[in-house]
């Protein structure tokens, strides 16, 4: 039973940019969200998607934004990149019907560099 | 606004010590909470899950309690051993509203357990 996998590992971009990032729910889950651990923190909630919409936003501004497909991956993008959005950024998938009751599973990350 | 502290932010014992992580929240209205593992630079390993209505839950040496109306959560690891050595994170579960399981994370624990 694959857990929740997320692509690429590491990366780095320079100021300006645009970047892509990829999970891959745990078999059997509808939902995703993603967090952003700065170093040294405690991860901060991005957004959540279910049925393919955002279900849920945290304060991040507009430059963040997500997509959910009909397989339940999803993607984060990141517009306009500043050297504050770097840190590793966390895919985290659970069921919707237990959404509130229910473990949240997560991925081992990716780590964005932006010089 | 929620927020969740965890104290202390590190903690280096012996091989063998039996050990007690805290966290604690501002809002009670939760519906559970949630121990994590990270080790550097990798994803968030659930470790126990408390449900609102519980008071405690135990997995091998870890045995996590929880007091709601307090607005707080303790982590015992009994025996500890090299392998434990993490960032231990806590994490509430926002009820009411339209929190759709959104998670709000403590800023961790730094536990280094030496021979």
């Amino acid at each position: 039973d694959a857990g929740v996998t997320q692509s690429p590992t590491h990366l780095i971009k320079t100021r300006g940019q645009q970047v892509t990032l990829r999970c891959s729910p745990k078999s059997g889950h509808d939902t995703v969200s993603w967090y952003q651990q700065a170093l040294g923190q405690g991860p901060q909630f991005i957004f959540q998607y279910y049925e393919e919409e955002e279900r849920q936003r945290g304060n991040f501004p507009d430059r963040f934004s997500g997509h959910q497909f009909p397989n339940y991956s999803s993607e984060l993008n990141v517009n306009a990149l500043l050297l504050g959005d770097s840190a590793l950024y966390l895919c985290a998938s659970s069921l919707m019907e237990r959404t509130n009751t229910g473990e949240l599973f997560f991925g081992e990350g990716s780590r964005l560099t932006v010089l | 606004k929620q927020e969740v502290t965890q104290i202390p932010a590190a903690l280096s014992v012996p091989e063998g010590e039996n050990l007690v992580l805290n966290c604690s929240f501002t809002d009670s209205a939760i519906y559970n909470l949630q121990w994590f593992r990270q080790d550097p630079g990798k994803g968030l390993t659930s470790l126990l899950l408390i449900q609102s209505s519980q008071r405690e839950q135990t997995s091998g040496r870890l045995n996590a309690s929880l007091d709601k109306s307090s607005g707080r959560s303790t982590l015992y690891i009994a025996a500890s051993q090299p392998g434990d050595s993490a960032t231990y994170l806590c994490a509430v579960r926002i009820a009411g509203g339209t929190s759709y399981g959104k998670l709000t994370f403590g800023q961790g624990t730094i536990l280094t357990v030496h021979p």
